[in-house]
């Protein structure tokens, strides 16, 4: 079958920096993504990788191996707005998103 | 207005009520999804239509009807649901290529009592 793990919930401080992890099992890859969605709110795009390596955007990275099925979601200098969910997907072969639970991210000052 | 937008926001309905959710996406997008997120679950997707045609159902059960009449709306018709039905659904839509990104409307919170 196809599966995403990430964690559950994860308390990090502002200022800090958060590595969220997601590995994955899919039929065939085309790609991860990873989302934002704040409680009541609509899941929001922030990274897509298809080829291994880091990808930078601001405060926010998303790295990808595929030979591991394994990604994660780096956040620094948190900020209480990150306080969030986040959610990993894997676009399949047949270009379906298999979706993760979501990590619950909960930012202490 | 622009991306995606859902209406109604939050609905309360009973089990014998007949309700339609609304999505209308103004982003161009030529496929458009619905939705089902509860608590501390993945996303399980509903409807996907491409063009305008339904292209994957994934075994919803018959009480969940969508239409699509063109590619910028989206609705889901509701008819004796269960108070299991309860959740958030979400719209998204995105354009065909290689990444597919979605775009996400606000989503409708469901109460079914």
């Amino acid at each position: 079958g196809q599966n995403i793990d990430q964690p559950t919930e994860m308390t990090a401080t502002e200022g800090a920096i958060v590595q969220i992890n997601c590995t994955y099992q899919t039929s065939g890859f085309n790609g991860l993504f990873w989302y934002q969605q704040h409680a009541g709110e609509a899941p929001t795009f922030l990274s897509y990788n298809v080829l291994d390596g880091l990808e930078e955007k601001g405060r926010f990275s998303s790295f990808l191996s595929r030979s591991k099925g394994y990604s994660y979601l780096l956040l620094k200098e948190l900020q209480m707005k990150d306080s969030a969910s986040y959610l990993c997907a894997v676009l399949d072969s047949n270009y379906q998103l298999i979706w993760g639970a979501g990590t619950k991210l909960i930012i202490k000052p | 207005e622009t991306g995606v937008t859902q209406t109604p926001r939050h609905l309360v309905m009973g089990m014998t009520n007949k309700k339609s959710l609304k999505c209308e996406q103004h982003l161009g997008h030529n496929a458009m999804y619905w939705y089902k997120q509860s608590a501390k679950k993945p996303l399980e997707l509903m409807f996907v239509y491409s063009l305008e045609e339904r292209v994957e159902n994934n075994s919803v059960p018959s009480r969940f009807s969508p239409e699509c009449p063109n590619s910028s709306h989206l609705f889901l018709h509701l008819h004796t649901l269960q108070p299991e039905d309860s959740a958030l659904y979400l719209c998204a839509s995105s354009q065909d290529g290689d990444s597919r990104t979605q775009y996400f409307g606000p989503g409708t919170r469901l109460l079914v009592l």
